[in-house]
């Protein structure tokens, strides 16, 4: 156990709708990231929060957007789903700039039909 | 443009076979470099990583990585492999004045008969 928690673990939806990926990172971590994997794409980088901020932003689409709130935990909306949309969504946390190591969550895996 | 090379895409190999995954990178800068493992149905976790210091470190279950700069290369390597070492390994580069942004290699899956 990561300390990493996310939810939902699955989640099964149809296209143009819109879902809320949610994860709380390890107890004293400050830094959250979001992750996409898929088959055809590996593992990609959408965005990353320090401390409530947006720090860094990877292969993030329009239609996607995040936020830190003042608890630390983090949401990842998604909207428009399409079918390419489908993946896992892995959550990840540390302590912050320069310590290097995350510890990521178990994965929300999306299925848009 | 930066980018995160594994070489192989899925290696097979007998128990007690030794292991070796390769990592490159194209980085401009000093570079922090990382091992995840997924194995079936779990999250990532951290084998090992190198910040700095002595380029061969040592991870967790008996598996060890050599940075070579010159090369920017990061391999992993085990000298024996356990049925249990089935999982996809992915090799990982941040730039140290930036570690925002951990860029993952494609993946390796490993599969090891028994």
């Amino acid at each position: 156990d990561s300390g990493v928690t996310q939810t939902p673990k699955h989640l099964i939806t149809a296209t143009g709708q819109r879902v809320t990926l949610r994860c709380s990172p390890r107890s004293g971590d400050l830094s959250v990231y979001w992750y996409q994997q898929s088959l055809d794409q590996g593992l990609q980088f959408l965005i990353q929060y320090y401390n409530g901020e947006e720090r860094a932003k990877g292969n993030i689409l329009e239609r996607f957007s995040a936020q830190q709130f003042p608890d630390l935990h983090s949401e990842l909306n998604l909207s428009s789903l399409e079918l390419g949309d489908s993946a896992l969504y892995f959550c990840a946390s540390n302590l912050g700039p320069n310590t290097g190591e995350l510890f990521f969550g178990e994965g929300s895996r999306l299925t848009v039909l | 443009a930066q980018s995160v090379s594994q070489h192989n895409h899925h290696v097979i190999l007998s128990e007690a076979a030794s292991l070796e995954l390769g990592c490159n990178y194209s980085y401009g800068g000093t570079v922090n470099l990382f091992w995840y493992v997924q194995y079936p149905g779990q999250h990532l976790q951290l084998l090992l990583k190198y910040f700095s210091g002595d380029p061969l470190v040592k991870g967790i279950k008996g598996f060890e990585a050599e940075f070579i700069k010159s090369k920017f290369s990061f391999n992993l390597r085990k000298p024996s492999v356990q049925w249990s070492d089935t999982a996809e390994y992915f090799c990982a580069v941040t730039l140290r004045s930036n570690d925002y942004k951990l860029s993952f290699g494609a993946g390796t899956t490993v599969t090891v008969r028994a």
